[in-house]
């Protein structure tokens, strides 16, 4: 009940096209939803984050859909650009005083010139 | 500029050795985490401490053990390394949810190899 799923484990966009990483989660008790990305040789870093009282939030090119009933969030990244080339995990916090995320299995993202 | 430091990049050891990884972060995070990363795995919780001297298995404990003396560092120990314990190890502090700072911060990871 606390794994959260993730697919596609890898997708390949061309230039300027839409990026679509989708997530569902079972344990209702989650409240922050995070999607954090990584080049080869880094650590993961934080992109952007949701909360369920949000269906949407929006940074620039990435924005986050939520939908609480169906227990699915997605990341979309709009005219994909060859830089957003790296792995991104979706991840979802138990929240409480150990702050513990459990992480998606991640997606490699690939963005064709 | 906030930091996780993880004190080696690479690592390579023999099979039945004992592996000391080492964590830093200079957040004054209660929150340190280890994870490990394996292809098509995600990144998989081993230990968690939430205070000095705290800690809690993750999803993955066995044959790992870890050590918080002070609140800074958080290290993680493989006991008798195994083959099967190659992999990438990622370090990660993260403030408390009173706080609302909810982000973590990653160190570069340190990849084991173990032969």
């Amino acid at each position: 009940q606390q794994q959260v799923k993730q697919s596609p484990q890898s997708l390949i966009v061309q230039k300027g096209g839409i990026s679509i990483i989708n997530c569902a989660y079972e344990n209702t008790a989650f409240d922050y939803f995070p999607w954090y990305q990584q080049f080869p040789g880094k650590g993961p870093a934080l992109l952007i984050a949701i909360r369920p009282d949000v269906s949407e939030k929006k940074e620039g090119r990435f924005t986050i859909s939520f939908n609480k009933s169906a227990k699915q969030f997605s990341l979309h990244i709009m005219d994909s650009q060859p830089g957003d080339s790296a792995t991104y995990f979706c991840a979802a916090s138990l929240g409480g005083a150990t702050n513990k995320l459990i992480f998606g299995t991640g997606t490699l993202l690939a963005v064709q010139p | 500029d906030v930091k996780v430091t993880q004190s080696s990049r690479y690592l390579v050891k023999r099979t039945g050795e004992k592996v000391f990884l080492e964590c830093v972060q200079d957040m004054d995070h209660e929150n340190m985490f280890w994870y490990r990363q394996d292809p098509g795995l995600g990144l998989r919780l081993i230990y968690f401490s939430y205070d000095v001297k705290m800690k809690e298995k993750g999803d993955i404990p066995e044959g790992y053990s870890v050590s918080r003396e002070k609140k800074e560092r958080f290290s993680l120990i493989l006991e008798s390394a195994s083959t099967n314990q190659t992999s990438m190890y990622l370090c990660a502090s993260r403030a408390p949810k009173l706080t609302m700072n909810t982000e973590a911060f990653f160190g570069q990871g340190t990849r084991l190899t173990v032969v």
